[in-house]
């Protein structure tokens, strides 16, 4: 399964929106019924954090501004009110195909 | 609470193995599986393999398979991943995470040198 993202890089003023896509070549529905779609956020030096799983569900401690949605090959991350800390690298990431769990090219976020 | 430590940098030659463990702790390891993720430097995240500590059933990415293993210790709560034969594009941080990516180590930077 191959995942793509749009856009690659994104400039965003400090508190304005920002929407990431992520699209499958596959469609993503496990037949469990459960859709593996994920989201992560890596900040320079760090490790990877997950935000969302299963396409919504935000991780606990995960900021309410951030949301996602989606289904089939369509997904979305949103951040309503980007702040200074929202900065870095995310990554969408399937893992209804599995193995092997793919990950998107990973969109970096900065601050304009 | 939950953590994954992972062990420091290492230094190879190509052709060398290095293994990495991953001591996890605020949980027992056979309650989840581990998952393996690589990241080249300024590239993105590449899954490498999974191992389940209940059983060592294991999954690897498919252009790894032959080079790396994935094994668990239950008695000391760790993870290791040796990567056999290295290479310069080997060249990486190496994450462990809980099997769902819900938690990470550090990452171990591993540097080959030809």
């Amino acid at each position: 399964v191959v995942m793509t993202q749009s856009p690659l890089s994104l400039a965003v003023t400090l508190g304005q929106p920002a929407a990431i896509s992520c699209r499958s070549s596959q469609r993503l529905e496990h037949s469990d019924g459960n859709t593996y779609l994920n989201w992560f956020h890596q900040r320079p030096g760090q490790s990877p954090r997950r935000l969302i799983n299963k396409v919504s569900n935000r991780d606990p401690g995960v900021p309410e501004r951030f949301s996602g949605s989606g289904s089939g090959t369509d997904f979305t991350l949103r951040i309503s009110r980007v702040e200074a800390e929202d900065v870095g690298i995310y990554y969408c990431m399937q893992a209804t195909h599995w193995p092997p769990d793919t990950f998107g090219p990973g969109t970096r976020v900065e601050i304009k | 609470q939950v953590q994954l430590v992972q062990s420091g940098p290492e230094v190879k030659k190509s052709g060398a193995s290095v293994r990495v463990s991953c001591k996890a702790s605020g949980y027992r390891i056979n309650q989840y599986g581990i998952t393996w993720v690589r990241q080249a430097p300024g590239k993105g995240l590449e899954w490498m393999g999974w191992i389940n500590p209940n059983n060592g059933d294991t999954r690897y990415e498919k252009d790894l398979q032959g080079r790396i293993s994935l094994t668990t210790d239950r008695s000391t709560n760790t993870a290791y991943m040796e990567l056999r034969s290295l290479r310069p594009d080997d060249m990486a941080v190496y994450y462990c995470a809980r099997s769902e990516l819900d938690f990470w180590g550090q990452g171990t930077l591993v540097s080959v040198s030809s």
